[in-house]
């Protein structure tokens, strides 16, 4: 059983256009998170939300666009791609993000997003 | 802002050798964790080490913390070629810590 899965795992499409990503945790865990990995490995949050409540926004561009209709679910919607879009998107997911104390972050495995 | 940085950035041994990575921070963290990810797939937590600890075991894993150093290395004994991966340190800042920062990671290449 996939903890965390998110759908399309592969997407190629030309810039200008809007697509999404979807994820799903079976975990029951409150916050999930967007991640974003670039060509050179480097992953940096996007987004964190916490029982559907937005948490963490680290400055991406409007563009993108969280939306999370229960704490099981947070998808990301990007508008009029762009050739820096192309990257590998983590969802993830956490119980009640409490990482200081020592809980650990589940990851899913990732959407290959390619502009063109 | 990126928070750990892994060295080396790749490392290519072999078989039944032993494999040493490390990660700098550099504010003061509670804990620190380490993820493998295989090539196409996503990170999996592979151990984690509090501030109050100097080492930690698991396995193969050995997982040292120096706190006044602000650093940490992972040790993987007797290494297989399964263990071909990127490594990744990471650490929830003090501040919020609702989220956790990773390095760029350490490519590690087992060759049998």
């Amino acid at each position: 059983d996939t903890a965390v899965s998110q759908t399309p795992k592969y997407l190629v499409t030309q810039m200008g256009n809007d697509k999404s990503i979807k994820c799903e945790q079976n975990l029951g865990h409150d916050t999930m998170y967007w991640y974003k990995q670039d060509s050179k490995k480097f992953l940096k949050i996007m987004f964190s939300y916490n029982n559907k409540e937005l948490i963490i926004n680290e400055t991406v561009p409007n563009r993108f666009s969280p939306k999370s209709p229960d704490k099981a679910h947070l998808n990301l919607h990007i508008n009029s791609l762009e050739l820096g879009d192309s990257a590998v998107y983590f969802c993830a997911s956490s119980p009640q993000g409490r990482l200081l104390s020592g809980n650990t972050i589940y990851f899913g495995e990732g959407s290959w997003l390619t502009v063109v | 802002s990126q928070q750990g940085e892994e060295d080396p950035q790749a490392l290519s041994i072999q078989e039944g050798e032993n494999a040493t990575m490390n990660c700098s921070y550099k504010t003061s963290i509670n804990n620190l964790q380490w993820y493998r990810q295989n090539s196409g797939r996503g990170l999996v937590h592979l151990i984690l080490i509090r501030s109050n600890e100097r080492e930690k075991h698991s396995g193969r894993l050995r997982v040292t913390l120096d706190t006044s150093k602000k650093s940490s290395s992972l040790l993987i004994t007797a290494s297989r070629a399964a263990d071909t991966a990127s490594y990744f340190c990471a650490t929830p800042p003090n501040q919020g810590a609702q989220k956790l920062v990773f390095g760029q990671g350490t490519r590690l290449t087992i060759n049998p």
